[in-house]
């Protein structure tokens, strides 16, 4: 089975600074791994995804992750933060298939402060 | 660039009404899904659909319903709102089955905020 954690509920930076966010998953096959992005009172965005090849994922936004396959992680990072960044990020796992569903973490609120 | 389209964004009703929340894309998309979400809360998949005249249950009961007889309509439907019913409602859907590697992604609609009184 397939399974997404994310590591802190919440997050607060400043603005200027790094964005960290974490996301660790199991996944019995090699997985496909995305990070969504939600504003107040949207839908979900797709900020990046990874598929196969390159294991540095750039995506909209100036954000990227990597995918580690040793550490089973794909972090979400962004070198300089912006207020418009406040929002809530979804990591998501599936294994592909007719049939698969995408597995979501349970979110983490992005603050950026002044 | 995603379309799929959710109406009404927001809705305030009393309870004992009948509610239907319509969602419609035009990708072509055999799956499409519904989601409910507190605020700031994880999503919980409530129903799925891999075709016309598909429908399943996800992995939180709902008392809603769903119908799927066109490939691009996917309407929920609550015959008897409930206050325990206010969340919002996002309906998504991802590519059909045979196109490309499946790879799960899902493109979402703006939500439909419903509040029952």
């Amino acid at each position: 089975a397939q399974s997404v954690t994310q590591l802190g509920s919440h997050v607060s930076v400043s603005e200027g600074a790094l964005v960290l966010l974490r996301c660790n998953y199991s996944s019995s096959v090699p997985p496909y791994l995305f990070w969504y992005v939600q504003y107040p009172n949207q839908g979900l965005q797709l900020l990046l995804k990874y598929t196969t090849g390159a294991t540095l994922v750039k995506g909209i936004n100036g954000f990227e992750a990597e995918f580690k396959k040793s550490e089973t992680s794909f972090h979400l990072t962004k070198p300089s933060a912006h207020m418009s960044d406040a929002a809530e990020y979804f990591c998501a796992v599936s294994r592909g298939g007719a049939t698969n569903k995408l597995i979501f973490g349970t979110g983490t609120l992005l603050a950026v402060q002044p | 660039e995603a379309d799929i389209y959710q109406t009404p964004r927001y809705l305030v009703i009393g309870t004992g009404k009948k509610i239907t929340l319509e969602c419609s894309q035009t990708m072509g998309h055999d799956k499409m899904y519904w989601y409910q979400q507190d605020p700031g809360m994880e999503l919980h998949l409530i129903h799925y659909s891999y075709g016309v005249n598909s429908t399943e249950k996800g992995d939180l009961s709902s008392e809603s319903t769903v119908s799927r007889i066109r490939t691009e309509h996917f309407p929920l439907t609550l015959e008897s709102a409930r206050p325990s019913h206010t969340s919002q409602y996002l309906c998504a859907s991802s590519e059909a089955a045979g196109v490309g590697p499946n790879t799960g992604e899902l493109f979402f609609g703006e939500g439909s905020r419903l509040t029952v009184l």
